[in-house]
């Protein structure tokens, strides 16, 4: 039973605009979500966190949105550049322990 | 430079041969883990440890073991590796549960 969800696979936006990358939780014992940003033959990197008590949380260009009420967060991205091309991944560790889940990501092509 | 090391980088063994992917961490990190990462899985928990010699099982740790010696390392050990075990590594390290995750560069592992 996955407990974080990443329900689109790829998202093609064009520079400039906004990217929206969404993700959904099923367990509300989470505290905190953070979003990892992978390229091809690296690992992923740290994005930008944001803590269960708050429902935005902003970073530059980078702005996490979380719903706890429909258990969901959102990254947005404004404005998109071509070097935010990757992999996004949304994870979540539980309260009690490591066993950190991570979504299946969101591939995000920004065209220049 | 903090970092997270990983070795080898590739490696290409055969069914049953036992072999270890070794990783180092130079911040003085609590806490360590395994990933591993497929096509439409995304990243994948295999083991995690908390400090040195705690570690408990993520979601698929079958077919792997770990120990945690000593603080700055994780080895992940393959004794008897198998086909679906091929695969895209990582290891990463963290401060604390909610903080970000320093991920390797990855180990791609080739089971024939």
């Amino acid at each position: 039973d996955q407990q974080v969800k990443q329900n689109s696979p790829s998202l093609r936006v064009q520079e400039g605009r906004i990217s929206i990358l969404n993700c959904d939780y099923t367990n509300s014992m989470f505290d905190y979500f953070l979003w990892y940003k992978k390229y091809p033959a690296e690992g992923p990197t740290f994005l930008i966190s944001i803590s269960s008590i708050k429902d935005k949380n902003e970073d530059g260009r980078f702005t996490v949105f979380l719903n706890k009420s429909a258990k969901h967060l959102s990254l947005h991205i404004v404005p998109s550049q071509p070097g935010d091309s990757a992999v996004y991944f949304c994870a979540a560790p539980p309260r009690s322990n490591y066993k950190l889940t991570f979504g299946k990501g969101t591939l995000l092509t920004v065209n220049p | 430079e903090a970092q997270v090391t990983q070795n080898p980088r590739y490696l290409i063994t055969v069914t049953g041969k036992k072999l270890t992917v070794t990783c180092s961490q130079n911040m003085n990190h609590e806490y360590m883990s395994w990933y591993r990462q497929d096509p439409g899985l995304g990243l994948r928990q295999i083991y995690y440890s908390m400090n040195v010699e705690v570690t408990d099982k993520g979601d698929v740790p079958e077919g792997y073991k770990v120990s945690r010696k000593e603080k700055r390392n994780f080895p992940l050990i393959l004794e008897s590796p198998s086909p679906n075990q091929t695969s895209l590594y990582f290891c990463a390290s963290s401060f604390g549960m909610n903080t970000e995750a320093f991920f390797g560069q990855g180990t791609r592992l080739t089971v024939v």
